[in-house]
């Protein structure tokens, strides 16, 4: 069946270094791509996504872009601030309809001063 | 963006007895739910599609008797234990579909922590 596969964490970064979470799936075809962020105390949010090969997602200066040869959907940062500090969710979207997501285990940020 | 709440954030119960979850979306209609359980660093499980108006659609290896689900509005899925016990305790998750002006995603709602004694 479908899987995601994310970096395990906690990722501990200083302000204004570089993000790079890493992600692959395994899926029949070519699903939808997604990254989820949740911040403390409060509900997964979208933060981009890709619906097709090549196709790179973007959103508050991260992004993500879907490499159907390699299957992955790295997201990355240039610059990290503490407020980016949540878990990061890779999903991706099964095949056949409805909507349904496979999550990634999540990868916890760290961002300090 | 969507609202989605869950209530209560946190039940604890006794072992053998019945805990309901509600979930809401607060300000557009849903006609699909789903609800997640999600175990200390690990992913969030898909249990089940909650689709309004009929039966709820369960994932393979979820007891349906268990885990009692009902969407009787657009607005409200409602998640219920039975019979807890303590192997039920997790965090679970809502969500709520949004299409047309929700803007087609799925909106999540915070969790809810179940610990059963």
């Amino acid at each position: 069946g479908d899987s995601v596969t994310q970096m395990e964490g906690p990722v501990t970064l200083s302000e204004e270094a570089c993000l790079t979470i890493n992600c692959t799936y395994t899926a029949t075809g070519y699903p939808s791509l997604f990254w989820y962020v949740q911040y403390p105390g409060e509900g997964l949010q979208l933060l981009l996504k890709a619906t097709k090969a090549d196709d790179k997602g973007s959103n508050k200066g991260f992004e993500a872009t879907y490499r159907k040869e390699t299957t992955s959907f790295h997201l990355e940062k240039g610059s990290v601030q503490v407020s980016d500090s949540a878990v990061y969710f890779c999903a991706l979207e099964r095949q056949g309809g409805g909507n349904k997501l496979t999550f990634g285990t999540g990868t916890q940020l760290k961002v300090e001063l | 963006g969507a609202v989605v709440s869950q209530h209560p954030s946190r039940v604890i119960c006794k072992s053998g007895t019945s805990v309901k979850i509600e979930c809401r979306s607060l300000d557009f209609q849903a006609t699909t739910m789903f609800w997640y359980r999600q175990f200390p660093k690990k992913s969030l499980m898909l249990m089940a599609t909650s689709n309004e108006g009929s039966k709820a659609t369960y994932e393979q290896g979820v007891e349906k008797d268990k885990f009692l689900i009902n969407h009787a509005s657009l607005t409200l899925s409602t998640l219920t234990v039975t019979s807890a016990h303590p192997e039920d305790s997790s965090f679970y998750i809502c969500s709520a579909w949004g299409g047309g002006a929700a803007g087609h995603e799925q909106y999540f709602g915070p969790g809810t922590r179940l610990t059963v004694t």
